[in-house]
């Protein structure tokens, strides 16, 4: 069974830093990896979407990467801002999605 | 475009009773799945349906079931409440391309207490 694991749990910066948020998990044989922001009591908003076939995907300051082969992702924020301050969850795709149980992260102004 | 649509936002149930929530997927998209989402937890799968048909299934109870409607519209039905089913119902919606999955967007959710 796929087991996905986030690191940190939590996170506290302040505001302007560069972050790394670290999912890893233990079956390579996905089909995509899906990173997606919760803000407390609501759903999930897709950040990005990393097809097995591709290494890294870029979209405004985050950039997620991908390495199957050691069963990594990572999600790369930069220049973060207060508006950051959510939940990221990490998906992996195979018949279903695995979730992490999320890094909470907090900007501080 | 609505994106997905999620009824109720909010529910309170008592235990022992039965609950129906409700779930639009993206136009175009034609596979739903349902999520439970216990506090400061990720989300479990519970189900997915495709062509009016239970696809996969997680771990869930007898007591978990669905729908599809011809319009790929879906509900999830939830016999016998327990405390423990209190969680926000997370519901996905994507398009099937056979076996490379595209994009998922989930729902705002249905945040369910069980009193």
């Amino acid at each position: 069974k796929q087991e996905v694991t986030q690191i940190p749990a939590a996170l506290s910066v302040p505001e302007g830093e560069n972050l790394v948020l670290n999912c890893s998990f233990t079956d390579s044989a996905i089909y995509n990896l899906q990173w997606f922001r919760q803000d407390p009591g609501k759903g999930l908003t897709s950040l990005l979407l990393i097809q097995s076939s591709q290494r890294e995907q870029t979209s405004g300051r985050l950039n997620a990467s991908l390495d199957k082969s050691s069963g990594r992702s990572t999600l790369y924020i930069a220049a973060s801002q207060p508006g950051d301050s959510a939940t990221y969850l990490c998906a992996a795709t195979g018949n279903q999605f695995y979730f992490g149980t999320g890094t909470s992260l907090t900007v501080i102004p | 475009d609505a994106g997905v649509t999620q009824s109720p936002t909010h529910l309170i149930k008592t235990r022992g009773q039965q609950v129906t929530l409700r779930c639009s997927p993206k136009s175009g998209h034609d596979t739903v799945s349902w999520y439970q989402q216990a506090l400061g937890q990720g989300p479990q799968f519970i189900f997915q349906y495709y062509e009016e048909e239970e696809r996969q299934r997680g771990n869930f109870p007898d007591r978990f079931s669905g729908h599809q409607f011809p319009n790929y519209s879906s509900e999830l039905n939830v016999n016998a409440l327990l405390l423990g089913d209190s969680a926000l119902y997370l519901c996905a919606s994507s398009e099937d391309r056979g076996v490379v999955w595209t994009e998922a967007f989930f729902g705002q959710g249905t945040r369910l207490t069980v009193v």
